[in-house]
């Protein structure tokens, strides 16, 4: 039983440029959220996907947008990268069909470097 | 911002010991839960415990809450190597829009020699 997936593992972009991260969440699960980690610090929620909408969003600008498919993997797009962004970011499943208040499942992240 | 603050930030102990961790945050929560990080890797989830339970057991893990005091701690009893890691709680606020956003805080670098 596959767990959750992401790609690509570690990617170094410069500043001005755009990036997309993908996810793909545990099987059965219809639910993705995206968090950013910083070095050093927990983990910060970027948004969350349920049923192909944004259903909850965090404090990030709108430079940060997202995508659910329909067989639920998802996508973190970054526009206009600045050096800031330079950090590990998490994707995690859930399934809401069973409540808010399950465990997520994470993902290994991807580690995004920005020159 | 992060919700929550954990206590100590690190903690070096030797293989054998129990370890403790602390937790408090501010809002009111449906949940709350640990989880853990080795390093550069994803979080794993380690135990969740509910807002109207006061403590929680699973296998070498003790976590307590106390909602009056917005407080919660992690023990880890005899604890090994292979628990070196970070440690984040993470809570789930309470209400019926949060769709299971979590807040996590600071977290706290747990060494354990060998």
């Amino acid at each position: 039983d596959a767990g959750v997936t992401q790609s690509p593992t570690h990617l170094i972009k410069t500043r001005g440029q755009q990036v997309t991260l993908r996810c793909s969440p545990k099987s059965g699960h219809d639910t993705v959220s995206w968090y950013q980690q910083a070095l050093g610090q927990g983990p910060q929620f970027i948004f969350q996907y349920y049923e192909e909408e944004e259903r909850q969003r965090g404090n990030f600008p709108d430079r940060f947008s997202g995508h659910q498919f329909p067989n639920y993997s998802s996508e973190l797009n970054v526009n206009a990268l600045l050096l800031g962004d330079s950090a590990l970011y998490l994707c995690a499943s859930s399934s809401l069909r069973w409540g808010a208040s399950q465990p997520q499942h994470f993902g290994d992240g991807t580690r995004l470097s920005i020159l | 911002s992060q919700q929550g603050e954990e206590d100590p930030q690190a903690l070096s102990i030797q293989e054998g010991e129990n370890a403790t961790m602390n937790c408090s945050y501010k809002t009111s929560i449906n949940n709350l839960q640990w989880y853990r990080q080795n390093s550069g890797r994803g979080l794993v989830h380690l135990i969740l415990i509910r807002s109207n339970e006061r403590e929680k057991h699973s296998g070498r893990l003790r976590v307590t809450l106390d909602t009056s005091k917005k407080s919660s701690s992690l023990l880890i009893t005899a604890s090994r190597a292979a628990d070196t890691a970070s440690y984040f709680c993470a809570t789930l606020r309470a209400g019926g829009t949060s769709y299971g956003k979590l807040t996590f805080g600071q977290g706290t670098i747990l060494t354990v020699h060998p």
